[in-house]
């Protein structure tokens, strides 16, 4: 079974601090993604990596930034953390597709729940 | 281009059916349907490629309408461990490997 798994459960951070977000796949799979979580919003696209050092923008990359320098590990960066930031993030993984579209399954870790004060 | 799923929310007894829908503007490659129960993570249940596909895992099945731009899931005879959030999420080919997921639909199974 493909393992996902994000560093922290929960986390407790201030105002203005550089805040970061690990996420390890197991499976060798080539994209990653972060989503964050709202109440009534669903699932929000923040960045997708498909390959290592690559990354695209999703649907609300502003002040975030992510890091992929091995294929297993995806991290997210919050520069400078806002409490609009609050939120429950989750990470998960699949396999690339290459002719476009996507037919393979995301699979998704626990997820982090982050508080900013 | 968020897809609309409807209804936001629905409460069942045991063994009763369910239908959860999908819907979107714009032209879509595939459909991913996916539960998320309380405090976890969400879990991959199916996917429908366009052409009108119907798939089925179970007792949760679920339909992709092109011309519509429709996905349905149904659930038939549902059990407790059916509750959850449903979400579906849209594949768009122009997006590459990318997912728009929609708001969600809760389900509550009552006993």
């Amino acid at each position: 079974d493909v393992k996902v798994t994000q560093s922290s459960r929960y986390l407790v951070k201030r105002t203005g601090e550089k805040v970061f977000l690990e996420c390890v796949q197991d499976m060798d799979h080539e994209n990653m993604f972060w989503y964050r979580q709202d109440p009534g919003l669903g699932l929000r696209l923040i960045y997708f990596s498909y390959d290592v050092k690559m990354k695209e923008k999703g649907d609300i990359p502003e002040g975030y930034s992510v890091s992929r320098e091995k294929k297993e590990r995806f991290s997210l960066i919050l520069e400078s953390a806002s409490t609009n930031q609050t939120s429950m993030y989750l990470c998960a993984s699949s396999l690339i597709w290459l002719q476009g579209g996507s037919n393979q399954p995301q699979h998704f870790g626990d997820g982090t729940r982050l508080s900013i004060l | 281009q968020q897809p609309v799923q409807s209804p936001q929310a629905v409460i069942l007894r045991e063994g009763e059916d369910a239908v959860i829908n999908c819907s979107s503007s714009k032209a879509l490659y595939s459909v991913h349907w996916y539960r998320q129960k309380h405090g976890e993570a969400p879990v991959f249940l199916m996917i429908l490629l366009k052409g009108g596909e119907q798939k089925g895992h179970e007792k949760i099945s679920a339909s992709f309408n092109e011309k519509k731009q429709q996905s349905s899931l149904y659930l038939t005879a549902s059990q407790l461990s059916y509750s959850g959030t449903y979400f579906c999420g849209t594949d768009y080919m122009e997006y590459g490997n990318k997912l728009v997921f929609g708001a969600g639909t809760i389900l509550r199974v009552k006993s």
